[in-house]
């Protein structure tokens, strides 16, 4: 099993660009998760899904937005990138049991 | 709604020291308490969980944790540090019955000194 994987490892947007970060897993769990990660301030959650069709907002849903149109994907769109939102992007997935596993990150600069 | 506290941002220790990585919670429901351990430009990885069965809690690399509900404290620890643990340190919590709803702390970057 490759795990949860993410593309692209790096990006540079300049402001007001869009992109999607993307995400998928190869362990067929249902729930799947997005996190950005500033320095010193640990991971906060973004948006996360309970299965293909379902999603919900996390603590900082402002200027993103996610799909769940499959098991395996979890798209993350940026809409109007925003120097704020230059960060450490990571997806998570896991099972009915509580550990989430983590995929190696997005680092993402908006200039 | 819950959340977690790293005491200290930095932990310096020598080679064969004791590490002694501290984390309380607040939680209104029984929690669920993790530490991860993130590695220079990786994601996180599981070092071990308590999820309300045996209070201390063995996991990977030697480290162990011991959830203590009357000081609302998991800490881990490990008895003698490695070089190969030097990384940055993660203590994260979810209800029992919202665990979707993950919080982290602000993590501990651990030095180990040769």
């Amino acid at each position: 099993n490759a795990g949860v994987t993410q593309t692209p490892k790096f990006r540079i947007l300049k402001i007001g660009q869009s992109m999607t970060l993307q995400c998928t897993q190869d362990m067929n769990h249902n729930y799947m998760y997005w996190y950005r990660q500033d320095p010193g301030m640990g991971l906060k959650l973004i948006y996360y899904s309970v299965g293909a069709g379902i999603t919900d907002k996390g603590e900082v849903p402002n200027g993103y937005n996610v799909s769940r149109s499959t098991t395996e994907d979890f798209p993350l769109r940026l809409e109007l990138a925003a120097p704020s939102q230059t960060s450490v992007y990571f997806c998570a997935s896991r099972t009915g049991f509580a550990e989430q596993y983590f995929g190696p990150g997005t680092r993402l600069t908006v200039t | 709604a819950q959340s977690v506290t790293q005491l200290g941002s930095h932990v310096s220790v020598s080679e064969g020291a004791l590490v002694l990585l501290r984390c309380n919670y607040s939680s209104s429901v029984p929690p669920y308490l993790f530490w991860y351990v993130q590695y220079p430009n990786q994601g996180l990885q599981l070092l071990l969980k308590y999820t309300s069965a045996a209070t201390l809690v063995k996991g990977i690399n030697g480290f162990e944790a011991e959830f203590k509900k009357s000081e609302t404290s998991f800490h881990l620890t490990k008895p003698s540090a490695h070089m190969s643990d030097a990384a940055e340190y993660f203590c994260a919590v979810t209800g029992k019955n919202n665990n979707n709803d993950m919080r982290f702390g602000a993590g501990t970057r651990l030095t180990v000194k040769p």
